[in-house]
């Protein structure tokens, strides 16, 4: 099975910083990665799938790129409603795991 | 607009059964593959299960095979998971999720979960 490793497991960042997460998979996974966004309580919301198309809907602050093992989210300029807890999913086989997640916090 | 509405969650002791049912609307259901993912209290997401549109393809975690069963009726609009020998470490919300077209591994819209605790 393809393990996902994101890092950092927690970012502290401040409304306006440009903020990047990375996830990296134990096998080449080509393109196959999807991110989501979870807010407390609330259920996960897809950001970007083919580890760089936005999903319909998503502010473009959100990007994604790599491809093969190496791939990163990034936030250009972080807005209050951005806290929350990202995660990475491959796409490539099964089965689909999720990473473990990071948390972008309020400095 | 896509809803997808779980429910069946409840308490079980360990060794039980426990039926989960998801309602989905707002889109074309046999067009789509379906997911069931978990998430344990305070923990991260786990991928549990995945059905085809016609139902006719499954998958699951190695976690869950042998104790759970995924299926659909898409003529009633619903999704299913059969859980069986429940232990504790199943203990999660469930969170039942539509795939996205193109790309049926991906979760695109999912519902608000349904709590599932096993527990003696």
């Amino acid at each position: 099975d393809i393990q996902m490793t994101q890092s950092p497991s927690s970012v502290s960042a401040s409304v306006g910083d440009r903020v990047t997460i990375t996830c990296r998979a134990s096998q080449g996974i080509s393109s196959w990665l999807a991110w989501y966004q979870q807010k407390p309580g609330k259920a996960p919301k897809l950001l970007i799938y083919a580890a760089s198309s936005l999903q319909s809907g998503v502010p473009s602050r959100f990007s994604g790129s790599g491809s093969g093992t190496d791939f990163t989210l990034t936030i250009s300029s972080l807005q209050p409603e951005d806290f929350a807890t990202y995660y990475c999913q491959q796409a490539n086989s099964f089965p689909p795991a999720f990473g473990g997640g990071t948390k972008v916090e309020i400095k | 607009e896509v809803q997808l509405v779980e429910s069946g969650g409840g308490v079980v002791q360990p060794g039980g059964s426990l039926r989960l049912s998801c309602a989905a609307s707002g889109f074309t259901f046999d067009d789509y593959a379906m997911h069931w993912v978990r998430q344990a209290p305070g923990k991260g997401l786990e991928w549990v299960s995945l059905i085809s549109g016609d139902g006719g393809s499954t998958y699951y975690a190695d976690s869950v095979k042998g104790r759970f069963t995924i299926s659909r009726d898409n003529s009633k609009n619903s999704l299913y998971l059969q859980m069986n020998s429940l232990r504790t470490e199943d203990t999660a919300l469930y969170y039942c999720a539509k795939g996205l077209l193109g790309f049926p591994g991906v979760p695109d819209y999912w519902g608000q979960g349904t709590l599932v605790t096993v527990s003696s």
